[in-house]
């Protein structure tokens, strides 16, 4: 059975300061992988979603960005964090032709 | 105009009563629909999904899905406490989910 694993579950991060996000599934081939952002009370918004290894495609332009460096591989990134990128940050994956997004734990950020 | 909008609530039914969850969405060129479940802290887990017009049934949850009005609704027999949780609507169209920003629903013992 397919399983994705997110992480660090929870950070604390000061303004300024880098972010690495990181998320691999496994038991499938040549997943569809998104990663989105919650904020407190909020819907999820897309940020990236990659379709194959190098490619990404980037909904919100800000300060983030995302490599995907293995086909079950999905990296989150930004080189200075703001207080805005706070949220609940959501890996996911989906088998192309269903649809179906199967979401990790989760990765809760906390910017002061 | 939201892409997908949902009644925030919060809805409170009683215990073994039915609860109802309504969404509408805006791109009548959307191809699949979802209903999503998230407990308080936690990431979303999958109930349903339907592709096409008319109910669709799991167990105590039925999707109902409209296309010709942008509808998709869960109903939710026989409700628990356990059911108590916020209920996200994603719609999906050209390799892209979008998703509604829920409606919390309590089960009062």
């Amino acid at each position: 059975s397919q399983t994705i694993h997110q992480w660090p579950a929870t950070l604390v991060q000061p303004v300024g300061s880098p972010l690495s996000l990181e998320c691999t599934v496994e038991g499938t081939s040549n997943p569809n992988l998104y990663w989105y952002r919650q904020a407190a009370g909020r819907g999820l918004q897309l940020l990236f979603y990659s379709v194959g290894i190098g490619q990404i495609s980037s909904e919100v332009p800000q300060n983030l960005s995302a490599s995907r460096p293995q086909d079950r591989q999905f990296i989150l990134s930004s080189k200075k964090l703001l207080l805005s990128d706070s949220g609940f940050y959501l890996c996911a994956w989906s088998v192309f032709v269903r649809r179906e997004l199967f979401f990790g734990e989760g990765s809760r950020l906390t910017v002061l | 105009q939201k892409e997908v909008e949902q009644n925030s609530g919060p809805l409170s039914v009683p215990e073994g009563a039915i609860a109802s969850l309504n969404c509408t969405y805006s791109d009548r060129g959307s191809q699949s629909f979802f209903w999503y479940r998230q407990y308080s802290g936690k990431s979303p887990e999958l109930i349903m999904s339907i592709y096409s017009n008319g109910d669709k049934e799991d167990g105590r949850f039925t999707a109902q899905l409209n296309k010709a009005s942008q509808y998709v609704s869960l109903l939710i027999r026989d409700s628990q406490p356990s059911d108590s949780a916020t209920y996200l609507c994603a719609v999906y169209n050209n390799n892209d989910m979008r998703f509604g920003a829920g409606t919390r629903l309590t089960v009062k013992p």
